[in-house]
């Protein structure tokens, strides 16, 4: 069966700096996708980015970055010059063939002014 | 962007009473429609798959006859919660995916009270 797990329950970052969070899954299959969504206290869950398990080259989007590490099943989110709004609940996300998402148990994002 | 609506944003009802809540997807025609729950601190869980036009598939556990699901057009899902108790208080997220897509997307959620 698929799991994903975020071993990080909390994390603090100090604005301006980078923090990564982490993700591992299991899986059997070759096919799949991962995401990184935002829960922010409003309880709206944001797509922050998503990777192809097929394409190599690491997923970007602005100050959102992944490493994508498909042999060690490995997922990780980095986020650069953090600012205050990214302070959140972060989860890590896989979907297979079934369309139906995995959800990791949560990152809590603290920024520090 | 694809945006989701749900309503009501929050419910607070009797108990023994039936609560039911929309999801809609409105500026795209959803293949799919999800239903999760999520309680304080924790993970979505998700209930059930709805598709257009077909019956839901529930999750295992999920009692399929206390939460109907009804998904009667591409842009329309509705949950109804059926003789709600105090354990069914939670936040319950509705999610899409359209035609062509590999991403969902979520609506804003719904927190149901039952007293």
């Amino acid at each position: 069966a698929q799991t994903v797990t975020q071993s990080q329950p909390e994390m603090s970052v100090q604005e301006a700096e980078t923090v990564t969070l982490s993700c591992t899954y299991d899986t059997s299959e070759s096919d799949y996708y991962l995401f990184w969504y935002k829960q922010p206290p409003s309880r709206q869950m944001i797509l922050v980015i998503r990777q192809e398990a097929y394409k190599q080259q690491n997923a970007t989007e602005n100050r959102f970055s992944v490493n994508f590490q498909k042999a060690a099943k490995s997922f990780s989110l980095k986020i650069s010059d953090s600012q205050l709004g990214d302070a959140a609940m972060y989860f890590c996300a896989y979907r297979a063939g079934t369309y139906k998402y995995i959800f990791g148990t949560g990152t809590r994002l603290k920024v520090l002014a | 962007g694809a945006v989701v609506s749900q309503h009501p944003s929050r419910v607070i009802c009797k108990s023994g009473t039936s609560v039911k809540i929309e999801c809609r997807s409105l500026d795209f025609q959803a293949t799919t429609m999800f239903w999760y729950r999520q309680f304080p601190k924790q993970s979505l869980m998700l209930m059930a798959t709805s598709n257009e036009g077909s019956k839901a598939t529930y999750e295992q556990g999920v009692e399929k006859d206390k939460f109907l699901i009804n998904h009667a057009s591409l842009t329309l899902s509705t949950l109804t919660v059926t003789s709600a108790h105090p354990e069914d208080s939670s936040f319950y997220i509705c999610s899409a995916r359209d035609l062509q897509g590999e991403t969902q997307y979520f609506g804003p959620g719904t927190r149901l009270l039952v007293l």
